[in-house]
């Protein structure tokens, strides 16, 4: 079950840590994902990437923190200044920003105490 | 402003039932439609977009623009047919996700 991988599946931090949760792709995607799932609020985009060394807000950047300096890879930082980090975190990718298929990740799950 | 909206939360049907999951979109250009699912354990994934126009696993959605909406239908439910489904708009820079709906076909 490659192609797209979420590390760790589940994490635990205390408040005021910093956590950077681990996307990673061999799918040879140009485009990449993050997501934040809470229930009865559906899927809302956290950043996302269209190519390498690039990478743009999505609706709720607040808080988060990402890079983009491999293709394979796109982690995303939970810094303190989140308020609610406590989430189901999606990565997702496709080939391309214009692609209309993306590929989902496993997900982590952050419980931030 | 985009917006994707699924009204129903739970859906509960037995099987051999018809079912429809409703999504009603916001978007004043012309838009690209999608429906997620996501079974049991599984990622979360593509089950059909508005431009195919094909049936995938009996499931088919139509566009209604007049009604903007893109209703997910199949007429006879089966039992693996329950998971969570997620209707997305595409616009031009992003996609947006509707709050799902969590389908339980009943034996």
């Amino acid at each position: 079950d490659g192609g797209i991988t979420q590390s760790p599946k589940y994490l635990f931090r205390k408040e005021g840590q910093n956590v950077t949760l681990s996307c990673e792709q061999n799918l040879n995607h140009d485009a990449m994902y993050w997501y934040r799932q809470d229930p009865g609020q559906g899927l809302r985009l956290i950043y996302y990437s269209q190519i390498v060394n690039d990478f743009q807000k999505g609706d709720i950047a607040e808080g988060y923190s990402v890079s983009r300096e491999k293709k394979e890879s796109f982690p995303l930082t939970v810094t303190s200044a989140q308020k609610n980090p406590t989430a189901f975190y999606l990565c997702a990718s496709s080939p391309s920003y214009r692609s209309y298929e993306q590929y989902f990740g496993p997900g982590t799950r952050l419980t931030v105490t | 402003a985009q917006r994707v909206t699924q009204p129903e939360k739970l859906l509960s049907v037995f099987k051999g039932a018809p079912v429809e999951l409703k999504c009603n979109y916001s978007y004043s250009g012309s838009p690209e439609l999608f429906w997620y699912v996501q079974y049991s354990r599984q990622r979360l994934q593509l089950l059909l977009r508005h431009i195919s126009r094909e049936s995938i696993k009996g499931f088919t959605a139509d566009l209604n623009k007049g009604e903007t909406s893109f209703h997910l239908k199949k007429p006879f439910a089966q039992e693996e047919d329950s998971a969570m489904y997620y209707c997305a708009l595409r616009t031009g820079n992003d996609m947006r996700f509707g709050a799902g709906t969590r389908l339980t076909v009943k034996p």
